[in-house]
């Protein structure tokens, strides 16, 4: 079974500081994806990527940037962590799309 | 835009009941049609992938079916228990070249009372 690791179930960051949020797959995908997820509004994509170095935006990356140096690994980046970037944060990885996507267990990420 | 709606929000049944969850989407282009589950503060465990050829998948007590061209999937859970509380969230694939971004429904939240 693939695997995705999400590095932190839990993180507590305060306002400003720059924060990293990693991601490593282990079955040689492609396609990597960062969502968050917040009561009401559900899962809503932020980034991701279709190879190495390759980035492209989803529905809501102002504040975001993303970083893939290597296949296997996509770290979500938080320049400036704010309160309203505290959320469930998930990721996914999927080798084509007829396969399915595949999920992390999720980051619990605060910022007081 | 492609739209995913998951009716009821929450449901509540009995031990031992059959239930079947709901999940519409407004545009049939669709590449395929994932179910999940979701725990209490955890990730998405995917349950079942169906193809936009198929008309259905079985996974020991869960059947998910799917009509294209009505826009409808349902999943069937039977014989619930205690253990099937979660919230189940539906997500399709669109079928245009290039694009893997999944569309999710808001979920539908299940407790099974013993």
């Amino acid at each position: 079974d693939v695997k995705v690791t999400q590095s932190s179930r839990y993180l507590v960051k305060r306002t400003g500081e720059k924060v990293f949020l990693e991601c490593v797959q282990d079955m040689d995908h492609e396609n990597m994806f960062w969502y968050r997820q917040d009561p009401g509004l559900g899962l809503r994509l932020i980034y991701f990527s279709y190879d190495v170095k390759m980035k492209e935006k989803g529905d809501i990356p102002e504040g975001y940037s993303v970083s893939r140096e290597k296949k296997e690994r996509f770290s979500l980046i938080l320049e400036s962590a704010s309160t309203n970037q505290t959320s469930m944060y998930l990721c996914a990885s999927s080798i084509n799309r007829g396969r399915g996507y595949t999920f992390g267990s999720g980051t619990r990420l605060t910022v007081v | 835009k492609q739209e995913v709606t998951q009716i009821p929000a929450a449901l509540s049944v009995p031990e031992g009941e059959n239930l079947v969850l709901n999940c519409s989407f407004t545009d049939s282009a669709i590449y395929n049609l994932q179910w999940f589950r979701q725990d209490p503060g955890k990730g998405l465990t995917s349950l079942l992938l169906i193809q936009s050829s198929q008309r259905e998948q079985t996974s020991g007590r869960l059947n998910a079916s799917l009509d294209k061209s009505s826009g409808r999937s349902t999943l069937y859970i039977a014989a619930s228990q205690p253990g099937d509380s979660a919230t189940y969230l539906c997500a399709v694939a669109p079928a245009g070249a290039g694009s893997y971004q999944l569309t999710f429904g808001k979920g539908t939240k299940l407790s099974v009372i013993p």
